[in-house]
């Protein structure tokens, strides 16, 4: 497949536990980027990332999530201690180098904390 | 701060025309998107606006006025398939993020 693809498409986790979520962007894609997509919200920007760099960071609500990207391709999105406000929709997006003007997104990992 | 605000629902009719507004109030600006969502799918790229005018792609166009902080995006010839979530965002300064507005529902019936 050409486009973004992530996994798990869906997460159950309990209260407290930790959970960590992949992005495989399109091959050869510089930037990608993480948001965080409530219900009836639009997209919230979390993370970004240049190659391996994580340039903007400001979005992540808290110290307890944690993104990475170590050899600037795949990325990883952890939530340790997941609360129930964490209930979300994950959507990661690349695009070609910093200032493209199309983000391709991918299908999201919809996480549910009970 | 940052603020896009954008009509929480829209309805019309198959083949009418439809024009969502968007007014954004941001600490930067580094262009205007709009991206459409389908109900539990990834947002698409519809339309990128960073100079004043109207930009016109087949049934959609979409206008800037950056003085207003003012944005729509207009579709033509309504089709059943166009019933979405409609999204308004802005990119900061820096390019690294897209900052987006709640979305517009817009319901196409026939």
């Amino acid at each position: 497949g050409a486009g973004v693809s992530q996994s798990p498409r869906y997460k159950v986790a309990k209260r407290g536990q930790d959970v960590a979520l992949r992005c495989d962007p399109i091959s050869g894609h510089v930037s990608l980027f993480w948001y965080q997509q409530a219900l009836g919200q639009g997209p919230e920007f979390l993370t970004y990332f240049q190659n391996e760099a994580q340039l903007d960071k400001s979005g992540l609500p808290s110290d307890r999530f944690f993104a990475e990207r170590p050899e600037g391709s795949v990325s990883t999105l952890k939530i340790q201690r997941t609360q129930q406000e964490d209930s979300a929709v994950y959507l990661c997006a690349s695009s070609p180098r910093g200032l493209a003007i199309e983000q391709f997104f991918g299908p999201g990992t919809r996480l549910t904390v009970l | 701060g940052q603020n896009i605000d954008q009509p929480t629902e829209m309805t019309a009719t198959e083949g009418a025309i439809v024009q969502i507004n968007c007014t954004y109030q941001t600490s930067g600006f580094n262009g205007l998107f709009w991206y459409q969502q389908h109900a539990g799918e990834a947002p698409t790229f519809l339309s990128y606006n960073v100079l004043d005018g109207l930009e016109e792609k087949g049934r959609f166009s979409s206008f800037l006025s950056r003085s207003k902080g003012y944005s729509y995006l207009l579709l033509k010839e309504l089709q059943m398939k166009d019933s979405a979530s409609y999204l308004c965002a802005v990119r900061n300064q820096a390019g690294t993020a897209l900052i987006f507005g709640k979305g517009t529902t817009l319901s196409v019936s026939s």
